[in-house]
C-alpha cells in the first residue's frame, strides 16, 4: 500500500540551528512528493514539492530531494527561525482508482526557541 | 474573508446531541474536502465533493453526514458521535478533484463528551 513515515517529534531547536525532518515512503507507481506545514491555529499550507525522481523542492529557506533510490524526502534548513515553530507534514500523491489522493505522515512538531 | 474559513473553531457536544460544521472557500474552487487529524495519526480523508458531487466517502460512519449546496459551502451534520470522534476537522479546497495543492481551513477542534 502507500504510506508515509516520519520521524517522531517534537523537535526543539535554538534559532540558527540546521534542521532535518525524515521523511520515508511506500508507494505503488511513481508518486509526488510534499511538504505542508501547519502554524498554531491555522490549517495546513503546502510548503514545497517534487514530482519526480532527483528533484529539489524548496520555498522560504527549506529544501527536500526526492530521492528514489532510498524513498525518502527528508525536509532541510540550514538555520531556523522562532517563525519556524509549526508542525510538518510529509506527504505523497498517487493515482488510484482515476484520482489523485494525498497520503499524510502523522506530523512532525518543530519548536524553535531565540 | 479569504481563503478557507471553518466555524465553528471549537465545538463540545454530547453523544446524543446533533450538530454541523461549515466550511466556506473564497477560492472559486472546484473540490472540496473534509479531513480527521487525531493526534499521533495521519490525516484521514474522509470525503471529497467535486463539483458538488460527493466523489469519495472513505469508509465513514453513517454518524457523520456531508452536504455541499454549492461548490463554494461545505457541511459536516454530526449526529449520536462517540467519544473517539473527538478531533480536528480539517476542510480543505482545491481547483479541480485529482490535485495535490489543497488549501486547508484552519479546522474545528471537536471535543464528544
Amino acid at each position: 500500500g502507500n504510506s508515509v513515515t516520519q520521524m517522531e517529534g517534537p523537535v526543539t531547536l535554538s534559532e540558527e540551528a540546521f534542521l532535518t525532518i525524515n521523511c520515508t515512503y511506500t508507494a505503488t507507481g511513481y508518486p509526488s512528493l510534499f511538504w505542508y506545514v501547519q502554524y498554531p491555529g491555522e490549517g495546513l499550507q503546502l510548503l514545497l514539492k517534487a514530482t519526480k525522481a532527483d528533484d529539489k523542492g524548496s520555498n522560504k529557506g527549506f529544501e527536500a530531494t526526492y530521492r528514489k533510490e532510498t524513498t525518502s524526502f527528508h525536509l532541510e534548513k540550514g538555520s531556523v527561525q522562532v517563525s519556524d515553530s509549526a508542525v510538518y507534514f510529509c506527504a505523497l500523491s498517487v493515482s488510484q482508482g482515476g484520482s489523485e489522493k494525498l497520503v499524510f505522515g502523522k506530523g512532525t512538531k518543530l519548536t524553535v526557541n531565540p | 474573508e479569504t481563503g478557507v474559513t471553518q466555524t465553528p473553531r471549537h465545538l463540545v457536544m454530547g453523544m446524543t446531541n446533533k450538530k454541523s460544521l461549515k466550511c466556506e472557500q473564497h477560492l472559486g474552487h472546484n473540490a472540496m474536502y473534509w479531513y480527521k487529524q487525531s493526534a499521533k495519526k495521519p490525516l484521514e480523508l474522509m470525503f471529497v465533493y467535486s463539483l458538488e458531487e460527493r466523489v469519495e466517502n472513505n469508509s465513514v460512519p453513517s454518524r457523520f453526514s456531508p452536504e455541499c449546496p454549492n461548490s463554494s459551502h461545505l457541511f459536516l451534520h454530526l449526529h449520536t458521535l462517540q467519544p473517539e470522534d473527538s478531533a480536528l476537522y480539517l476542510c480543505a479546497s482545491s481547483q479541480e478533484q485529482n490535485t495535490y495543492e489543497q488549501y486547508f481551513g484552519p479546522g474545528t477542534r471537536l471535543t464528544v463528551t
